[in-house]
């Protein structure tokens, strides 16, 4: 089956540690991004990614970093320095280009403690 | 103001009615819409996306798009309970400015039966 895997799907942690979300997908798609949600809000663009060893800043990237050394894997740490890490975090990707269809992962809920 | 605005509701309509949910949009160059559909405590899911002024329909579901109105809105004919969840509507910024997609902040909408 194709599609967009994201572990965990819930993940509890101490303030002051960070943590890295994993974000895979075998759609052979080229680009990726993460969103995090806040209750009742929309989704704002932490970073993405167009290609391999290459990414970019979203909106709100402050506190927070990313890698891209493979196609399929665009794994988010959530920092100490993330002052309000609380939120659910989306991975998505699309076939080429930051403007084409993106589909979702199912997510991982992050909550500090 | 926003980019991307959304009624956020609830919205409420009768089962098999028909469910109209707005967007409005600042930039006059954006050129590509999407209308997800995210369930309460999961991630959004694609319904529809519309590159063209007019209407696109899909089964029960119809994007209309009108650029000079800035505006795209998605009509649900015969909702369904199951149709009850938040609707986000996301518009393509130009990609000479950074293109990525906006998401608004969502519509919720409940069909009650």
């Amino acid at each position: 089956d194709g599609g967009i895997t994201q572990s965990p799907k819930y993940l509890f942690r101490k303030e002051g540690q960070n943590v890295t979300l994993s974000c895979e997908q075998n759609l052979n798609h080229d680009a990726m991004y993460w969103y995090r949600q806040d209750p009742g809000q929309g989704l704002r663009l932490i970073y993405y990614s167009q290609i391999v060893n290459d990414f970019q800043k979203g909106d709100i990237a402050e506190g927070y970093s990313v890698s891209r050394e493979k196609k399929e894997s665009f794994p988010l740490t959530v920092t100490s320095a993330q002052k309000n890490p609380t939120a659910f975090y989306l991975c998505a990707s699309s076939p080429a280009g930051v403007t084409d269809t993106q589909y979702f992962g199912p997510g991982t809920r992050l909550t500090v403690l | 103001q926003k980019e991307v605005e959304q009624n956020s509701g609830p919205l409420s309509v009768p089962e098999g009615a028909i469910a109209s949910l707005n967007c409005t949009y600042s930039d006059r160059g954006s050129q590509s819409f999407f209308w997800y559909r995210q369930y309460s405590g999961k991630s959004p899911e694609l319904i529809m996306f519309i590159y063209s002024n007019g209407d696109k329909e899909d089964g029960r579901f119809t994007a209309q798009l009108n650029k000079a109105s800035q505006y795209v809105s998605l009509l649900i004919r015969d909702s369904q309970p199951s149709d009850s969840a938040t609707y986000l509507c996301a518009v393509s910024r130009r990609y000479n400015q950074g293109g990525k997609l906006i998401f608004g902040q969502g519509t919720e909408l409940s069909v009650k039966p």
